[in-house]
């Protein structure tokens, strides 16, 4: 089955700064590619996706990108900002799975102003 | 809308006590989803049901636990007998489906086995 490995685990910056969360996925046919912000007690929430016949979607500070061949996709946060801090999941939806998602470990920005 | 709704929000428990949580999917999805999140594991997903129909179940940690989706409108997961490990957040989503693969999360339930 699917599974997506996702770096770094924590990820500290200045505000201002940019900040890239990488993941990886394992199933070819993979088609989808979401990323989710957790706040702080608060529910998982999608901020961006992807679909596998695109490469680069950029909405204001956040974009995201994806290299089919290589199998692995990225998150680009520029400008961050405190209230950028937060967990970040990446995840994949394999092919035929009803649109169930695989999620990557998380990875835990901290923005300092 | 109101989104997808859970319940209840908090659930503390003692460890032998039977559980259950419900979920209320966004109407008109017809996909739904239990997830547990904790630190350790993450975000885990238990089972998914589509068309109200159990699709998979492979991620149900042991016969303790059991999803039904009667309705539509309506899901409930139950862990019988509760353990202390059962101690997580457990949330649900829905996906209305139909090439939209957005998936809307439940405000979840934090459940405590003492």
């Amino acid at each position: 089955g699917e599974n997506v490995e996702q770096h770094p685990s924590t990820l500290s910056v200045q505000e201002g700064d940019s900040a890239v969360i990488k993941c990886t996925y394992s199933d070819s046919a993979s088609n989808y590619f979401p990323w989710y912000k957790q706040e702080l007690g608060k529910r998982p929430q999608l901020i961006i996706d992807i679909r596998s016949n695109v490469g680069e979607k950029k909405d204001q500070r956040i974009a995201v990108t994806l290299n089919k061949t290589a199998k692995h996709f990225s998150l680009h946060i520029t400008e961050t900002q405190p209230e950028d801090s937060a967990v970040y999941f990446c995840a994949a939806s394999p092919l035929g799975g009803y649109n169930k998602l695989i999620f990557g470990a998380g990875t835990r920005l901290a923005v300092h102003p | 809308d109101a989104g997808v709704i859970q319940s209840p929000r908090h659930e503390v428990t003692e460890m032998g006590q039977e559980v259950t949580l419900r979920c209320k999917p966004i109407s008109g999805h017809n996909s739904l989803f239990w997830y547990r999140q904790t630190m350790m594991r993450g975000l885990e997903l238990l089972i998914y049901f589509n068309n109200n129909v159990p699709i998979d179940d492979s991620g149900m940690p042991e016969d303790r636990f059991s999803a039904k989706m009667p309705n539509a409108s309506f899901s409930t997961l139950k862990i019988q007998p509760s353990e202390p490990r059962d101690s997580a957040v457990y949330f649900c989503a829905s996906t209305s489906g139909q090439g939209l693969y957005e998936q809307y999360f439940g405000p979840g339930t934090r459940l405590t086995v003492t």
